[in-house]
């Protein structure tokens, strides 16, 4: 089974600012990689897959970079609806496994 | 507009089973693939089972034996039937669109397994 991890845990941001979200798998997973942002009570959307591919419908502001095992995924400049946990998942091999996610938090 | 309506969850006794429904509109479940995810109380997401366009069916191993992927075509509905319930079965219950990313998710439907 692939382990995803994602770094920070948290991250205590201000309107406006730039956030830059971590995901490493514990073996390449080429680019077969997505991420979600989750808001309480809600369901997860998806925001990037292919690690770089904006979902339909997902600001430009949100971009995917990455290959292999080190992916990232940042947003420009945070808007207010912005602030969610972020999870990243992976589709190389089965089964198919999620990051513990990055809660994006107001500073 | 593609959606899904997940429902049966409830409270239910270690032990016993339950069947979740996905009932899904604007797309056809039998030329998609239709997965479960779930997400207990407070925690991240799991990947719990799949089913392929062409019937294949694959589990996590937390599940695998207990647990059931099936679909009706004709009520293009996906479905989970849960056996042998346990306590950390307790979770939102998702289904979700997808082969390599999951584009679409319902809302979820909770099941909490408790005496």
């Amino acid at each position: 089974e692939i382990v995803l991890t994602q770094s920070p845990a948290t991250l205590s941001l201000s309107p406006g600012e730039r956030a830059t979200l971590s995901c490493r798998a514990s073996q390449s997973v080429s680019s077969y990689l997505a991420w979600y942002q989750q808001k309480p009570g809600q369901a997860p959307r998806l925001l990037i897959y292919d690690a770089s591919d904006r979902a339909t419908g997902i600001p430009a502001r949100f971009s995917g970079s990455g290959s292999g095992t080190d992916f990232t995924l940042t947003i420009s400049s945070l808007e207010p609806e912005d602030f969610a946990v972020y999870y990243c998942q992976q589709r190389s091999n089965w089964p198919l496994t999620f990051g513990p996610g990055t809660k994006v938090d107001i500073k | 507009e593609v959606q899904l309506v997940e429902s049966g969850g409830g409270l239910i006794q270690p032990g016993g089973s339950l069947r979740l429904s996905c009932a899904a509109s604007g797309f056809t479940v039998s030329t998609n693939y239709m997965n479960w995810v779930r997400q207990a109380p407070g925690k991240g997401l799991e990947w719990v089972s799949v089913i392929y366009s062409g019937g294949t069916t694959y589990f996590a191993d937390s599940v695998k034996g207990r647990f059931t992927i099936s679909r009706d075509n004709s009520k293009n509905t996906v479905y989970l039937q849960m056996n042998s319930l346990r306590a950390e079965d307790t979770a939102v219950y998702y289904c979700a669109r997808g082969y390599s990313e999951l584009d679409y998710w319902g809302q979820g439907t909770l099941v909490t397994v408790s005496s």
